[in-house]
């Protein structure tokens, strides 16, 4: 059974830093491209990052360029979003999911509140 | 940056009835678009890939068309656990973008 599940996520102030994970099972991880996508509360779904099955291929979305950083260890079946200089519009939930052409599996999603 | 705008923002209907719902996208995507649906307090879950291919399990009452700028997402009959929110997704260009969704309501 494909399982995707997140964690990582809390409280923290501004300005602060965050790693989420992703552990995978079910499947290899170095056969898929992951993404990132985020849902602040009440809002709609915005799309946060990218890698390639290989990781060494990264997109981010503008709104985190150069605050955020994906990795992946497929040895350990896990994705890394380290995040940095957080503000508050970065409150969200974080979702990972496998795949690019379809998302076809997601984690129940990891929420992150940066606050004061 | 490819925006989608996904209309209507809400749609008001009975079960049983069809619901039609749209994405524009301010340029051309090809055919690299999806669906997604979300219930509240849940992950998105996939529904149509690559305009109109239905994903895994998913019922042959939703189905997918379009192409360029213009698609639509129609469910045939609606079902009491089709209420939810829909939204489109665009991979054609980066970065990804998602339409705003539109929530399907029950009348």
């Amino acid at each position: 059974e494909v399982q995707l599940v997140e964690s990582g996520g809390g409280l923290v102030q501004p300005g602060g830093s965050l790693r989420l994970s992703c552990a995978v099972s079910g499947f290899t991880l170095s056969d898929y491209e992951m993404i990132w996508v985020r849902q602040a509360p009440g809002k709609g779904l915005e799309w946060v990052s990218y890698i390639t099955g290989g990781g060494r291929t990264m997109y981010y979305a503008d709104s985190v360029k150069g605050r955020f950083t994906l990795s992946r260890d497929n040895a350990q079946n896990s994705l890394y979003l380290q995040m940095s200089s957080l503000r508050a519009e970065d409150t969200a939930v974080y979702y990972c999911a496998r795949g690019l052409r379809k998302l076809d599996y997601w984690g129940q999603g990891t929420l992150v509140t940066v606050s004061s | 940056e490819i925006v989608l705008t996904q209309s209507p923002a809400t749609l008001s209907l009975s079960p049983g009835e069809r619901a039609t719902l749209s994405c524009r996208a301010s340029q051309s995507v090809s055919s690299y678009l999806a669906w997604y649906q979300q219930k509240p307090g849940q992950a998105p879950r996939l529904l149509i890939y690559d305009v109109s291919n239905r994903a895994t399990g998913i019922p042959a009452r939703f189905s997918g068309s379009g192409s360029g700028t213009d698609f639509t997402l129609t469910i045939s009959s609606l079902e009491p656990e089709d209420f939810a929110v829909y939204y489109c997704l665009q991979r054609s260009n980066w970065p990804l973008t998602f339409g705003g969704g539109t929530k399907v309501e029950i009348k």
